[in-house]
């Protein structure tokens, strides 16, 4: 199985911040990545597939990058909905569909 | 706009069985593949289970195979999970997860609320 590595575990940062999660697979997985948010209580929210493709809805100041093994996910200026934990989560090589370990997004 | 509403969760003792259905509305049902993904509390996301458009393709976790069946009824909009032998390693919230495809390629582009199980004597 393809192992999802995501760093930090956890941040604390400020509204308006720029905020850089990493996501990195063991092997490559070209850009079959998906990103998602889930807030306390709540389901996981898709946020962008294909690596950098923002789903419908996404505030523009949410990016995705990399290809591969390493990819990031980006908020540009960090918001008070944007407190959450952010997982990544690879659909290239199947069974099973593997989840990083999740990022925590703290206030600072 | 895409539902999914997840029901069957309750606390069943180590060994037991359960049935969570999932109900679908919002989208043609019959044209995607669906996934389980549970949540241990506290802990992140783990894929369970998926089923092709047609039911004709299944998927397990190594962490259920055998002991866990998905299946779904196109006629109800319904997806299943049935669960056997049930460990208390199993207990989690429950998801049920549009796939974005009608197989087993692509990712969960929609998310039910979940359904809790936990398995305690």
């Amino acid at each position: 199985a393809i192992r999802m590595t995501q760093s930090p575990s956890s941040l604390s940062a400020s509204t308006g911040d720029r905020v850089t999660i990493t996501c990195r697979a063991s092997q490559g997985i070209s850009s079959y990545l998906a990103w998602y948010q889930q807030k306390p209580g709540k389901a996981p929210k898709l946020l962008i597939y294909a690596a950098s493709t923002l789903q419908s809805g996404v505030p523009s100041r949410f990016s995705g990058s990399g290809s591969g093994t390493d990819f990031t996910l980006t908020i540009s200026c960090l918001q008070s909905e944007d407190f959450a934990t952010y997982y990544c989560q690879q659909y290239y090589s199947y069974p099973p569909w593997t989840f990083g370990q999740g990022t925590k997004v703290e206030i600072k | 706009e895409v539902q999914l509403v997840e029901s069957g969760g309750v606390v069943v003792q180590p060994g037991g069985s359960l049935r969570l259905s999932c109900a679908a509305s919002g989208f043609t049902f019959d044209d995607y593949a669906m996934h389980w993904v549970r949540q241990a509390p506290g802990k992140g996301l783990e894929w369970v289970s998926l089923i092709s458009w047609d039911g004709g393709s299944t998927y397990y976790a190594d962490s259920v195979k055998g002991r866990f069946t998905i299946s779904r009824d196109n006629s109800k909009n319904s997806l299943y999970l049935q669960m056997n032998s049930l460990r208390a390693e199993d207990t989690a919230l429950y998801y049920c997860a549009k796939a974005n495809y009608y197989d087993s390629s692509g990712y969960m582009d929609y998310w039910g609320q979940g359904t809790l199980v936990t398995v305690s004597s």
